[in-house]
């Protein structure tokens, strides 16, 4: 069956760590990938997407994914977290053609002085 | 850039009374949109998948008599949430796909609340 998973439900992290979301796909081909990050009460912001080329892919606000295919994984990093990236965390996967955006159950990140 | 515009952004009403939402692209004619609904601390699930000109198709388990969606345009589709209840309450977001591209462009979202 197609799906999407998030691991992670709540993670915490220093401000000025690294942070790493991880998401998992099950799918017999690849997907079209996103990451999406949603503040407290707001729509959704589009971090970065992966369709095809370098599997390293950069996005908005220094976050940076990375595509693995033998892992089946899109995994979403950023070098060093600041204050202002406590937010949820969405993965969401396009399984092929015109299908809708299937969604990750979320990462909610939040970041201690 | 392609632009979604949802409105309202809030909104309170009294049970049994209907309320409409309505999803505009605001720079480009989305061929298909798609409605979620998303519970405090959960993720978004989607509802429904609108093209323009067709009826919706609804995912099971949603009321298709209840949640009323017209994509009359190819820059609008609206939800109409029918004689709402207070487990209607949630956030309502619409999100619009530019042709066959497998990106789709988010609106800001709407905070229906039902009292």
């Amino acid at each position: 069956a197609q799906s999407v998973t998030q691991p992670d439900i709540h993670i915490t992290v220093s401000e000025g760590a690294s942070l790493e979301l991880r998401c998992n796909y099950s799918y017999g081909a690849t997907p079209y990938l996103f990451w999406y990050v949603q503040s407290p009460g707001q729509g959704l912001q589009l971090l970065l997407k992966y369709f095809s080329g370098d599997t390293l892919v950069q996005g908005i606000k220094g976050f940076e994914a990375e595509f693995k295919r033998s892992q089946s994984s899109f995994n979403l990093r950023k070098p060093s977290v600041h204050w202002s990236d406590a937010a949820e965390y969405f993965c969401a996967v396009v399984f092929s053609g015109n299908t809708p955006l299937v969604f990750g159950k979320g990462t909610r990140l939040s970041v201690i002085a | 850039g392609a632009v979604v515009s949802q409105h309202p952004s809030w909104v309170i009403c009294k049970s049994g009374t209907s309320v409409k939402i309505e999803c505009r692209s605001l720079d480009f004619q989305a061929t298909t949109m798609f409605w979620y609904r998303q519970f405090p601390k959960q993720s978004l699930m989607l509802m429904a998948t609108s093209n323009e000109g067709s009826k919706a198709t609804y995912e099971q388990g949603v009321e298709k008599d209840k949640f009323l969606i017209n994509h009359a345009s190819l820059t609008l589709s609206t939800l109409t949430v029918t004689s709402a209840h207070p487990e209607d309450s949630s956030f309502y977001i619409c999100s619009a796909r530019k042709g066959a591209l497998a990106e789709a462009f988010f609106g800001q979202g709407t905070r229906l609340t039902v009292v």
